[in-house]
């Protein structure tokens, strides 16, 4: 079982929709999760950051944390074309340990 | 703010060359710069992590004398490939840490390497 699983889509949903992504880890050591958000030939971007537990919010992305079944979602609400890239997870254990990521998910927002 | 500078952003080159990659820290100082390879449709992979002024850690199956890491100041690191080969090809993304314990990682725009 790889550390962390992650739906690689693609994904197409229709623009003004609510996106849900998601990943499953096995590491219980885990406490730092982060997503990003990559376009064609870019680098990552980092969208959200969070430590442990629980919800956070920023704009229109929400990220959640549970911990007891080792899965974390990222929403997009009022989702828009230029949301359209591919999102990664990634989590570590420690703030100074390497981080894991997720193979990624590729999102598609239809005009 | 926050900003890594990878350059160049792409390179052909022939089965033999050696490439040098450089990821710099705009406007922080960075004392860990980490380098990933990244395969079409695949997650990234941390190939090494460099501390300023120290020998770089490799992860397990990367040949350190392939590619070498040096990271001689708080704001630039390089990657060389020697001697690449066609399976050299790939992205290849540089992140910097802004200081011991510090999440998360600011990421480079990376280099599309081709080796023909």
């Amino acid at each position: 079982q790889k550390e962390v699983e992650q739906d690689p889509g693609p994904l197409s949903v229709p623009e003004g929709a609510i996106v849900s992504l998601n990943c499953t880890y096995s590491n219980s050591a885990f406490q730092y999760f982060m997503w990003y958000r990559q376009y064609s030939r870019k680098g990552p971007e980092l969208l959200m950051y969070t430590y442990s537990s629980g919800n956070k919010e920023d704009g229109r992305f929400t990220a959640q944390v549970d911990k007891s079944s080792k899965y974390i979602s990222l929403f997009i609400r009022d989702s828009q074309p230029s949301d359209s890239a591919t999102y990664l997870c990634a989590m570590s254990a420690s703030r100074d340990d390497k981080i894991i990521f997720g193979k990624g998910t590729r999102l598609h927002i239809l005009p | 703010g926050a900003v890594v500078s990878q350059h160049p952003s792409r390179v052909i080159c022939k089965s033999g060359t050696s490439v040098k990659i450089e990821c710099r820290s705009l406007d922080f100082q960075a004392t860990t710069m980490f380098w990933y390879r990244q395969f079409p449709k695949q997650s990234l992979m941390l190939m090494a992590t460099s501390n300023e002024g120290s020998k770089a850690t490799y992860e397990q199956g990367v040949e350190k004398d392939k590619f070498l890491i040096n990271h001689a100041s708080l704001t630039l690191s390089t990657l060389t490939v020697t001697s690449a080969h066609p399976e050299d090809s790939s992205f290849y993304i540089c992140s910097a840490r802004e200081h011991w314990g510090s999440q998360p990682q600011h990421f480079g725009d990376g280099t599309r390497l081709s080796i023909l």
